[in-house]
């Protein structure tokens, strides 16, 4: 059965620091996994990250595929309140239909 | 260009009622995708359409439908309500058949009483 998970489930930081999000995968024929963040309304795109690009950044934040141990990590540095959200991490087997993991809270403290 | 739009925002309705939810894709989408989010699930897939075609079916029982016209706006249909349904059905669209980055709408919050 494919699927998705995201580690951890919640995390509450300070302002400033670095966070660690996770995303391993299981989905047969992956062609590419999707990062996204959600705030109180539709999720927004951050990276698309595929076997030729296994390498996103934008800013404070950057991903990486790792292939091998068919996962995803999403960094984020000097964390800011803005960056509260809740972080989505998907995967495609084929064409545009997607396995979501249930997410990551972030909660950034001043 | 315009984001992805979908009607209504809330519905309320009781067990046993059907339901119709529409979405339009940005201009120039031919992909659009729908997914259930809950709580308890998170983000489900429930079928992609393109091209008036539907290419993806997610594990989801033959009461949810859909379907997509020719100026890609699709619609969503939940027949024989169950309390279980209520939730948040986001709708998503694409310029690309492969497993590009997909733009989503605000989404329509189905209360099922």
């Amino acid at each position: 059965e494919d699927k998705v998970v995201q580690s951890p489930l919640s995390l509450v930081v300070h302002e400033g620091d670095t966070v660690t999000l996770n995303c391993s995968y299981e989905v047969t024929n992956f062609r590419s996994l999707l990062w996204y963040k959600q705030e109180k309304k539709a999720p927004t795109f951050l990276f698309m990250l595929t076997s030729s690009g296994i390498e996103k950044k934008s800013g404070r934040l950057s991903s990486i595929l790792d292939k091998k141990e068919l996962s995803s990590i999403l960094n984020i540095t000097a964390t800011q309140t803005g960056d509260s959200a809740i972080y989505l991490c998907a995967a495609s087997p084929t064409g545009n239909q997607f396995y979501f993991g249930t997410g990551t809270s972030l909660t950034v403290i001043p | 260009k315009a984001g992805v739009t979908q009607t209504p925002r809330y519905l309320i309705k009781t067990r046993g009622q059907q339901v119709t939810l529409s979405c339009s894709p940005i201009s120039g989408h031919r992909s659009v995708s729908w997914y259930q989010q809950t709580p308890g699930q998170g983000l489900q897939f429930l079928f992609e359409y393109f091209s008036e075609t539907q290419r993806n079916k997610g594990n989801f029982p033959g009461r949810f439908s859909g379907r997509q016209f020719s100026n890609s706006r699709s619609e969503m249909n939940v027949s024989t309500l169950e309390l279980g349904d209520s939730a948040l059905y986001l709708c998503a669209s694409s310029d690309s058949l492969l497993g590009n980055e997909q733009f989503f709408g605000p989404g329509t919050r189905l209360t099922v009483l």
